[in-house]
């Protein structure tokens, strides 16, 4: 089966300007997890769709972060306006209902900000 | 949001030798554990999904032992190579499947040759 699809892989902006991720989860797969990872960090858990519906936002910094699942499908994570500390791996991940069942990751979409 | 403890953060080993690192969680409501293997630039790989406490397994050199009672796993490498430089990564599920899944912040292992 085709994978967890992220673009863009890499991407550079300056300070307060906006950045869309995008991400298509494996066909079939209710959960939809995004996640950030800081260089020496774990990944933490921005938000996390059941469906279209959200499971958790609690660590989603609200007043710059937004994120949708339109449909149930595709997701984009929006940043406006970046800050330095934004500079990441955004990484998008899926699976079939949870719980049990194996994540399948992207390979993720790395953001610098200048 | 859980508390998933990896310990230690980083490791350096040198080629040959066997390693072992910890992934510590909340016991209650336990239903899974899954551990991962992540190297830069590429997608975290999944090695292992326990349920079972006691349950132990294996994949090549790499095993993993699961006390869900206490609320802690242990990941093994036997004979540490070069190509297994990388973090690796826990989270637990929980008994609900609508709750966050939290991973630790990763143990980083390096294998000098």
């Amino acid at each position: 089966e085709a994978g967890v699809a992220q673009s863009p892989r890499y991407k550079i902006i300056e300070k307060r300007q906006s950045v869309a991720f995008w991400c298509n989860p494996i066909s079939g797969h209710a959960t939809l997890y995004w996640y950030q990872q800081i260089l020496g960090q774990g990944p933490k858990l921005l938000i996390q769709f059941q469906n279209n519906g959200v499971v958790d936002d609690s660590q989603l910094p609200k007043d710059r972060f937004s994120a949708e699942r339109l449909k149930g499908v595709d997701s984009t994570l929006k940043i406006q306006p970046a800050k330095l500390e934004d500079s990441a791996v955004y990484l998008c991940a899926s699976r079939r209902t949870p719980p049990f069942h194996t994540i399948y990751f992207g390979e993720g979409s790395w953001l610098t900000v200048v | 949001i859980l508390n998933v403890e990896q310990s230690p953060q980083s490791l350096h080993v040198q080629e040959g030798d066997s390693t072992n690192f910890t992934c510590s969680f909340p016991s209650s409501n336990f239903y899974a554990l899954h551990w991962y293997r992540w190297e830069t630039a590429k997608s975290p790989e999944a090695l292992f999904v326990m349920t079972l406490n006691g349950d132990e397994k294996k994949k090549g050199r790499i095993s993993a032992t699961l006390n869900t009672k206490e609320g802690y796993s242990y990941l093994y490498i036997k004979g540490s190579q070069p190509e297994d430089s990388a973090t690796y990564l826990c989270a637990p599920d929980r008994e609900s499947g609508n709750t966050p899944l939290v991973f630790g912040k990763g143990t980083r292992l390096s294998v000098i040759a």
